[in-house]
C-alpha cells in the first residue's frame, strides 16, 4: 500500500511568484485536503477536493487554488505569494465518510516553502 | 467557531516517567477526535482516533480519552522513552475538515 507522496520537499520562491505543489494521495483515497502549517502553529485547512471538485474551504484568499485529476491526486496553487506564505504544506487523504469511521487522515511528509 | 487549545505548550520530562496532555475545545459537536505525532520538519502521524460515541482509545503505551460534554481530551503516556519526543497535536473532525490545536513539544530525557 502506497502511502501519501508529495513533492517537492523543499522549494523556496521569491515574493509575487506563482508556486504549484503535488500530491499523490493513498492508494484506494478519493478525497485530497490541504493545510498549511505555520512554524510553531498546528495546521490550517484550506480546502478539500473530492471527485475532482471542491469539497469545502478553508479562510484562504482566492490566490490559493487547487485540483484533483481522475486519479485522485492534487495539486495546489499559490499565486501572488506573500512573505507570510511560508509554511510547511500538507496534503492529507481519505475515503468518503472515514470522518466518521475508524479509518484516520492519512498525511503526507508536507512541502516546506519559503518566501523571500 | 470551534476553538481546539493544547496546554501545555511545551514539557520536559525525565524518562520513564508518565505524562498527560491535554487538550481542550469548544464545540462539543464534533464526529471525532485525533491525537497526531509529528517530528521535526515532517508530516503528521495518526496515533489515535476516538469516535464521538467512544470515550477512549488504546495504543501500546498511550491512551487517550475524551469528554464530549466537558470539550476535553488527554494523551496519556506510559513509561515515556526518549524516542517519543515530538509534538504532539489534537485535531477535532468538523465539516469535512480537521480544526487542530497548536501543539505540545515533548522533550524525554535519557
Amino acid at each position: 500500500e502506497t502511502g501519501v507522496t508529495q513533492s517537492p520537499t523543499h522549494l523556496i520562491k521569491t515574493r509575487g511568484q506563482q508556486v504549484t505543489l503535488r500530491c499523490s494521495s493513498q492508494s484506494g483515497h478519493n478525497t485530497v485536503s490541504w493545510y498549511q502549517q505555520a512554524l510553531g502553529q498546528g495546521p490550517q485547512f484550506i480546502f478539500q477536493y473530492y471527485r475532482e471538485e471542491e469539497n469545502g474551504r478553508g479562510n484562504f484568499p482566492p490566490r490559493f487554488s487547487g485540483l484533483q485529476f481522475p486519479n485522485y491526486s492534487s495539486e495546489l496553487n499559490v499565486n501572488a505569494l506573500e512573505l507570510d506564505d511560508s509554511a510547511l504544506y500538507l496534503c492529507a487523504s481519505s475515503n468518503p465518510g472515514t470522518q466518521t469511521t475508524n479509518s484516520p487522515l492519512h498525511f503526507g511528509n508536507g512541502t516546506r516553502l519559503t518566501v523571500t | 467557531k470551534q476553538e481546539v487549545t493544547q496546554i501545555p505548550a511545551a514539557l520536559s520530562v525525565p524518562e520513564g516517567e508518565n505524562l498527560v496532555l491535554n487538550c481542550s475545545f469548544t464545540d462539543s459537536a464534533i464526529y471525532n477526535l485525533q491525537w497526531f505525532r509529528q517530528d521535526p520538519g515532517k508530516g503528521l502521524t495518526s496515533l489515535l482516533l476516538i469516535q464521538s460515541s467512544q470515550r477512549e482509545q488504546t495504543s501500546g503505551r498511550l491512551n487517550a480519552s475524551l469528554d464530549k460534554s466537558s470539550g476535553r481530551s488527554t494523551l496519556y503516556i506510559a513509561a515515556s522513552q526518549p524516542g517519543d519526543s515530538a509534538t504532539y497535536l489534537c485535531a477535532v473532525s468538523g465539516t469535512g475538515k480537521l480544526i487542530f490545536g497548536q501543539g505540545t513539544t515533548l522533550q524525554v530525557k535519557p
